[in-house]
């Protein structure tokens, strides 16, 4: 069984701030990994999907780092703002094709 | 470019019926993949397709059936339903590999009673 655990499960902060999130995942036969971003009542929205270590993504305020030899991701959103508040979801894929083990995601609300 | 579509959106069933739910990928896309979404259990993974085959299967009993049809639109069909199938059911579409995003729909918000 994977076991794929994101920290914390929430955050409460306040606008203008800065956060980040863990993604664990197991370290042998790795793939890829994906993050996600959802917002109630919306789809999933894809925000990178990373592939080797060492790995550093950005899309705007949001970054992503990799580290697939000790098994984990960190997401960074810089400035937090109230649009930002949703579940930020990791998942790990363990080889060829879409088959993804979720994480249980990391709620985060900002506060204006 | 048009999103991953399903329908329907919202469905009421009663225990022992069965269910379809619909899928219409991104145009080009040939992989289209189920997760179920609940409170408990968070997303997990029902199966893929990719070109009209099952590439990949969950662990879910075998109720839960899919099938992809030549225009890569795809169908997943739970059969004798139980009060734990309520769930929002998600579908995503994806150009092929495991590093390509996958793409999600709003989802089917399905209530067993």
């Amino acid at each position: 069984i994977l076991n794929v655990e994101q920290s914390p499960q929430s955050l409460h902060v306040q606008e203008g701030d800065s956060t980040n999130f863990t993604c664990s995942f197991p370290s042998s036969n790795f793939y890829a990994l994906h993050w996600y971003r959802w917002e109630t009542a919306k789809s999933p929205e894809a925000l990178f999907v990373m592939t080797l270590n060492g790995d550093e993504k950005k899309k705007g305020r949001i970054s992503a780092t990799l580290n697939t030899k000790e098994g984990y991701s960190y997401l960074y959103i810089k400035g937090s703002q109230p649009e930002d508040s949703a579940t930020y979801l990791c998942a790990f894929n363990l080889g060829a094709g879409n088959m993804l083990t979720f994480g249980g995601g990391t709620r985060l609300m900002v506060k204006p | 470019k048009a999103g991953v579509t399903q329908t329907p959106r919202y469905l009421i069933k009663t225990r022992g019926q069965q269910v379809t739910l619909s899928c219409s990928p991104i145009s080009g896309h040939r992989s289209v993949s189920w997760y179920q979404q609940t409170p408990g259990q968070g997303l997990q993974f029902l199966f893929e397709y990719f070109s009209e085959t099952q590439r990949n299967k969950g662990n879910f009993p075998g109720r839960f059936s899919g099938r992809q049809f030549s225009n890569s639109r795809s169908e997943m069909n739970v059969s004798t339903l139980e009060l734990g199938d309520s769930a929002l059911y998600l579908c995503a579409s994806s150009l092929d590999r495991g590093w390509d995003t996958q793409y999600f729909g709003p989802g089917t918000r399905l209530t067993v009673l």
